[in-house]
């Protein structure tokens, strides 16, 4: 398996322009996560989905921020409109929902908002 | 609810030295307990995990860690340390109930000095 994917791996943005950033859990796998990971906050959890389904966007930071996941093999957060506050590594992880929750990591998105 | 307490932000050993990293839990039910190694600019990776089998886990690249339920505590150790292993390190726990969720320590960075 190629493991999560995540696409770009890198962008740079002007602020106030709509950034979307792409994940692929692994197949089989029907949790998944995002996280946002700054030197200041250490590493967050934005938002989590089960089958497919928003269960706990808690740590969504505001209505900028949105997250999908129209089906098992794909994710999308978006944020719009960015503001430099918002540069970080923003990771996707995936794990099955049962057994022990072990979670596999993607390689990140480095956000740089300008 | 549960919670992770890993105690030292940074920690520094010389080449060939014991790697000892702290990390307490609190959990209402039995846990499961995970070990994250993070290298620069790259994503977590799963080092070891503990799931109620043996007490003592033995990860990838020599680490191990040792479950102490009377202190509540997942030590993670290596007899030697090497440069490469110069990172910084996470512990999550799990309930492994409906709320799939891991949650993580703020991180430990190693250094390693020649």
């Amino acid at each position: 398996d190629a493991g999560v994917i995540q696409s770009p791996r890198h962008e740079v943005t002007e602020m106030g322009q709509e950034v979307t950033l792409r994940c692929k859990p692994i197949s089989g796998h029907n949790s998944l996560f995002w996280y946002r990971q700054t030197m200041m906050r250490g590493l967050e959890l934005l938002i989590y989905f089960n089958n497919n389904v928003p269960i706990d966007d808690s740590g969504m930071p505001e209505d900028r921020f949105s997250a999908k996941m129209p089906n098992a093999s794909f994710s999308t957060l978006k944020i719009q409109p960015s503001e430099p506050r918002d540069s970080a590594v923003y990771f996707c992880a995936s794990s099955l929902s049962t057994g022990s929750h072990e979670q596999f990591f993607g390689p990140g998105t480095r956000l740089t908002v300008l | 609810a549960q919670s992770v307490t890993q105690l030292g932000s940074h920690v520094s050993v010389s080449e060939g030295a014991l790697v000892l990293l702290r990390c307490n839990y609190s959990s209402s039910v039995p846990p499961y307990l995970f070990w994250y190694v993070q290298y620069p600019n790259q994503g977590l990776q799963l080092l070891l995990k503990y799931t109620s089998a043996a007490t003592l886990v033995k990860g990838i690249n020599g680490f191990e860690a040792e479950f102490k339920k009377s202190e509540t505590s997942f030590h993670l150790t290596k007899p030697s340390a090497h440069m490469s292993d110069a990172a910084e390190y996470f512990c999550a726990v799990s309930t492994g109930g409906a709320t799939n969720k891991l949650i993580f320590g703020t991180g430990t960075l190693l250094a390693v000095q020649p």
